[in-house]
């Protein structure tokens, strides 16, 4: 499964668009881009997930390159519930990939 | 839905006794699911798959002997720590996967564990 990079941590003003950033420059054509968030002391939750096009779902927004070699999540009106480590993952599945959960993005929500 | 239980939330054991932690899928058939452990601020590895009906496979350097794993229906796995020591003191979380060309994952809250 293709590595990916995520910056460490952000800040996001209570209210404000959230958009987190993931490079995934060697992801191949049958990985989707998944994210899921951990919040402290919690199993991760799925968020959404998408191949090729840009998905909209009730959490959030994937926008994807057309290369597919980064992608962006859209989180349109962060609150201080959404402050977690959040996880960008190129995944082809369970029977030819490993879902690998790298060091994510903290994001940290402020009022 | 795709919910995902787990029971115990948290369990304290003495050194050398056995746990047995419980992952429910419990609004889809899971055919496969996953072990995975956390220690404090790293991040999740992966430790085994399970599909119903067959024997775990187990990832590198996971003691399969150590780590029990019994996946004896579409809703339900169970892992066993066998003869836990302080050093399997961690966050065990379970995932279920309904298959399908996408697969997603969808997790469980998590169960520590902490040996005495």
């Amino acid at each position: 499964d293709a590595k990916t990079t995520q910056p460490p941590s952000m800040d996001c003003a209570e209210g404000r668009a959230a958009n987190l950033p993931c490079n995934h420059s060697t992801i191949s054509g049958n990985e989707y881009v998944y994210w899921y968030r951990q919040i402290h002391s919690q199993g991760p939750q799925y968020i959404i997930h998408g191949l090729k096009n840009n998905e909209t779902n009730e959490m959030a927004s994937l926008i994807i390159t057309e290369d597919r070699k980064s992608s962006t999540l859209i989180l349109p009106h962060a609150t201080l519930r959404d402050t977690a480590v959040y996880y960008c993952i190129a995944y082809r599945g369970s029977t030819l990939g490993r879902l690998y959960f790298g060091r994510g993005t903290q994001l940290t929500v402020w009022p | 839905g795709a919910v995902v239980s787990q029971h115990p939330s948290r369990v304290i054991c003495k050194s050398g006794t056995s746990v047995k932690i419980e992952c429910r899928s419990l609004d889809f058939q899971a055919t496969t699911m996953f072990w995975y452990r956390q220690f404090p601020k790293q991040s999740l590895m992966l430790m085994a798959t399970s599909n119903e009906g067959s024997k775990a496979t187990y990832e590198q350097g996971v003691e399969k002997d150590k780590f029990l794993i019994n996946h004896a229906s579409l809703t339900l796995s169970t892992l066993t720590v066998t003869s836990a020591h302080p050093e399997d003191s961690s966050f065990y979380i379970c995932s279920a996967t309904r298959g399908g060309l996408t697969d997603t994952q969808y997790f469980g809250p998590g169960t520590r564990l902490t040996v005495l």
